[in-house]
């Protein structure tokens, strides 16, 4: 399967820890996406990258979290000191990004619980 | 960025042709009309992507009037597993003079199938 890959699947935590997660995009995808989505809710979008350049973050991107895209490759997502309302489905999407509408492809998922 | 309204739900039953109308009033020039569907747990799934008239591909059709603002989603003779909610997003993914524009997600429209 050449789609978007997210893991892990499942996370659960302890307030204050810090967790990561990983996408690996649709391989060819320049540009790579992360949204937040919390039940009975659309995702929010976080940020989003063209190639290694982080171009875009919104304002609910709090200093406590941090993505990076090192080598344009895979992204990972990290979340410091994590928060109960932290808790919530961590989406990240891929695109080919050359400007024709440019459909972005989403992962499964991966849902965070802070206890 | 362009703000979408979509019904919240619709019901509907088997073998049945639904349409789901989203009113994008101010969408822009450059900005595709994008539909998703997404079930309890998963990611988006992406259905169809449309700019103007009629677009139709092997599980949907997408309508767009002339002004272009507002779609509408077909999905003709729905079954059980069309439940799910169906989001209509306005927006490019496409750099222009340096800045990057993110798809938005409204509240979607909760499809239910019954038997």
């Amino acid at each position: 399967d050449t789609g978007v890959s997210q893991n892990p699947r499942h996370k659960i935590t302890k307030r204050g820890q810090n967790v990561t997660f990983r996408c690996d995009p649709i391989s060819e995808h320049n540009r790579l996406y992360w949204y937040r989505q919390t039940l009975g809710q659309g995702p929010e979008f976080l940020t989003y990258f063209q190639n290694e350049a982080q171009l875009e973050k919104s304002r609910l991107l709090s200093d406590r979290f941090s993505a990076e895209r090192p080598k344009g490759s895979f992204s990972t997502l990290e979340i410091q000191r994590t928060e109960q309302g932290d808790s919530a489905m961590y989406l990240c999407a891929s695109s080919l990004g050359d400007g024709s509408g440019n459909t972005i492809y989403f992962g499964e998922g991966s849902w965070l619980t802070v206890v | 960025l362009a703000k979408t309204t979509q019904p919240i739900s619709m019901d509907s039953y088997e073998g049945q042709e639904v349409n789901i109308t989203c009113s994008h009033n101010n969408i822009a020039t450059n900005d595709y009309i994008t539909w998703y569907q997404q079930f309890p747990s998963q990611g988006p799934r992406f259905i169809i992507q449309g700019y103007k008239t009629k677009v139709t591909n092997e599980v949907a059709s997408l309508f767009i009037p002339a002004d272009r603002k507002s779609s509408t989603l077909s999905l003709p003779r729905v079954s059980l597993s069309d439940t799910a909610v169906y989001y209509c997003l306005v927006g490019v993914d496409f750099i222009s003079s340096g800045s990057a524009r993110q798809l938005t997600f409204g509240s979607g429209t909760q499809l239910t199938v019954l038997p």
